[in-house]
């Protein structure tokens, strides 16, 4: 099993503000995700990216897959409360679609 | 289709008893997740099943620990011999294998445990 560490662990941000999640890992990953999950509630997909490099735009969030494949990190501009959650990147290691999650990132807005 | 359902949403009971976890996923998807939440952290990997065939069980699970989908449909997890160690959320997921690039799993909501 590979390890995915997530950082910060926690945020508290005004809204308004810009912010950015990293995930981490020593391992190559053939593709990364990153899911949002609200209390109650199962995570849901939010991007998948697949290509070293690689860029996504979701509306204000910005996905960014490392050159090597082991690390990914998401960027909210002019955060708003609706952002709030637990953000949680999963990497898929062998191809196989089993997803290993990392440790993830509670993000709060203060209105 | 109404998504993943997973039954009971809540269970609470006392040590050293049994549990199950039922989970229904999306009619069309072949394949079935169980990941374990304790509050904050992020899923653990329990086990999945692709139809009726349980591919990979992790090491950290114990034999306390089992998990069927017997006609590649629903799934049942039970915990036999509940410890105070295993509250936490299971939450159930299932995925149409192969699924191209997006790869994605649909998660239910989550059967939560307290065993006191």
């Amino acid at each position: 099993t590979q390890l995915l560490e997530q950082s910060p662990q926690f945020l508290s941000i005004q809204e308004g503000e810009n912010l950015t999640v990293y995930c981490n890992s020593s391992s190559v990953f053939s593709s990364l995700q990153w899911y949002r999950q609200e209390p109650g509630e199962g995570p849901v997909l939010l991007v998948t990216v697949v290509t070293g490099g690689e860029v996504k735009k979701l509306k204000r969030l910005t996905f960014q897959f490392g050159d090597a494949r082991k690390d990914s990190s998401l960027h909210i501009t002019a955060a708003q409360p609706g952002d709030t959650g637990l953000y949680l990147c999963a990497g898929d290691d062998f191809g196989n679609e089993k997803l290993t999650f990392g440790t993830g990132t509670r993000l709060t807005i203060i209105p | 289709d109404t998504g993943v359902s997973q039954d009971p949403r809540h269970k609470i009971t006392k040590r050293g008893q049994n549990v199950t976890f039922r989970c229904d996923p999306i009619s069309e998807h072949n394949r079935l997740y169980w990941y374990r939440q304790t509050l904050g952290q992020g899923p653990e990997f329990l086990t999945y099943f692709q139809n009726e065939a349980q591919l990979e069980k992790s090491r950290l699970l114990s034999d306390r620990f089992s998990a069927e989908r017997p006609k590649g449909s629903f799934s049942t997890l039970e915990i036999q011999r509940t410890e105070q160690g295993d509250s936490a959320m299971y939450l159930c997921a299932s995925s149409h294998y192969p699924s191209g690039r997006t790869g994605e799993l649909f998660f239910g909501e989550g059967s939560r445990l307290t065993v006191l």
